[in-house]
């Protein structure tokens, strides 16, 4: 079945240190891959994209994501984590060649210590 | 301007109540869709316009019923619902109607709440 899973639900890190959010999915052909976060209360924003080419990908507020097809995995990564990246992180998919329907992993809560 | 923007941010209604979640985006795109996130969960999707026309509907009950007037608005219409249905009712839109990427851009979503 195809599913898109985020091991973890809660990570909790020190301002200033990096993280690491991981995703996997098991499609059959490799999905459009995608990050959204959540800030409590809001809509969610659009923080990075992989279609295909380059698989180390940069998104918007100093994240980035890398795409490895060997491990079927699209883990978000930040070198240096601010208190105002607290928020609900969500990895989603849509089948390759593009869709309608975006479906989502079941979020990780980030927490960040000052 | 790439806002959607959602009105009420806050409904309370009661099971017999008639109420309209309304959306609106003048980004020019062309899908529009209605998700619901409850407390700790991922955002589901409830419906789907594309062009206009309802191409989803994830068997959602008839009790919500959307509406699509316009290429810019997209109305949830809201009858005899029940209190599991309180949520956070999210709206997207994205640029082209048909084979999306998934790049969607999302309003900060009406809290409601069925007493």
């Amino acid at each position: 079945a195809q599913s898109v899973t985020q091991p973890d639900i809660h990570i909790t890190v020190s301002e200033g240190a990096s993280l690491e959010l991981r995703c996997n999915y098991s499609y059959g052909a490799t999905p459009y891959l995608f990050w959204y976060v959540q800030s409590p209360g809001q809509g969610l924003q659009l923080l990075l994209k992989y279609f295909s080419g380059d698989t180390l990908v940069q998104g918007i507020k100093g994240f980035e994501a890398e795409f490895k097809r060997s491990q079927s995995s699209f883990n978000l990564r930040k070198p240096s984590v601010h208190w105002s990246d607290a928020a609900e992180y969500f990895c989603a998919v849509v089948p390759t060649g593009g869709g309608n329907k975006l479906t989502f992993g079941t979020g990780t809560q980030l927490k960040v210590e000052l | 301007d790439t806002e959607v923007t959602q009105t009420p941010k806050h409904l309370v209604m009661g099971m017999t109540n008639k109420k309209s979640l309304k959306c609106e985006q003048h980004m020019g795109h062309r899908a529009m869709y209605w998700y619901k996130q409850k407390a700790k969960k991922p955002p589901e999707l409830m419906f789907v316009y594309s062009y206009e026309k309802l191409s989803i509907n994830e068997s959602v009950p008839s009790r919500f019923s959307p509406e699509c007037p316009n290429s810019s608005l997209l109305n949830l219409h809201l009858h005899a619902l029940q209190p599991e249905d309180s949520a956070l009712y999210l709206c997207a839109s994205s640029p082209r109607g048909g084979r999306n990427t998934g790049e969607l851009f999302f309003g900060e979503g009406s809290r409601l709440t069925v007493l």
